[in-house]
């Protein structure tokens, strides 16, 4: 099992340019999240999924991020358009169902100058 | 959810055994305790979860009071790779949320 698979691991971006995040779950896991981490702030829960659908997305900071989960194997968090305090290490969960254990990926450091 | 305490920080000798407490006098009967830890860089990592009853995996053990209004992680044999930041959270089975606070740095010293 490859685990909770992140890309990109880091991305240093504009001012102002879409950055898309990407994270592929564990395969049967139906349930997936995705956290912000600073270091003002901590683990913050941003949105998560159950079979696909958004359940939670009181996390979301804004209108300019947004996330999607088009399959079960598949989930995209996007910002646009970024602004220097978005940088952050974003994380992508999934669980086998609510109750369970999350498994999390390796997170991406995100940059914004 | 049920909101909780740690302290800050804890420092634990190589080779004895860590423990880590945690205060959640609001629980409510239908909520569980789980553990999780950090280490630098890294994603958090499942440790242990309980509901009444003490439970112990190959990680830590996890004791939890009879009013349950408290906990205590136990790792019982501490290394230098064990050094983290340990979160401990309150959640309500069905809501699929974990919502992190603070936790506590643990520094395992040689």
């Amino acid at each position: 099992d490859a685990g909770v698979i992140q890309s990109p691991r880091h991305e240093v971006t504009e001012m102002g340019q879409e950055v898309t995040l990407r994270c592929k779950p564990i395969s049967g896991h139906n349930s997936l999240f995705w956290y912000r981490q600073t270091m003002m702030r901590g683990l913050e829960l941003l949105i998560y999924f159950n079979n696909n659908v958004p359940i939670d997305d009181s996390g979301m900071p804004e209108d300019r991020f947004s996330a999607k989960m088009p399959n079960a194997s598949f989930s995209t968090l996007k910002i646009q358009p970024s602004e220097p305090r978005d940088s952050a290490v974003y994380f992508c969960a999934s669980s086998l169902e609510a109750n369970y254990g999350y498994t999390f990926g390796s997170g991406t450091r995100l940059t914004v100058v | 959810d049920a909101k909780t305490t740690q302290p800050p920080s804890m420092d634990c000798a190589e080779g004895r055994a860590a423990n880590l407490p945690c205060n959640h006098s609001t629980i409510s009967g239908n909520e569980y305790v789980y553990w999780y830890r950090q280490i630098h860089s890294q994603g958090p990592q499942y440790i242990i979860h309980g509901l009444k009853n003490n439970e112990t995996n190959e990680m830590a053990s996890l004791i939890i009071t009879e009013d349950r209004k408290s906990s205590t992680l136990i790792l019982p044999h501490a290394t230098l790779r064990d050094t983290a930041v340990y979160y401990c959270i309150v959640r309500v089975t069905n809501t699929g949320k974990l919502i992190f606070g603070q936790g506590t740095t643990l520094q395992v010293k040689p």
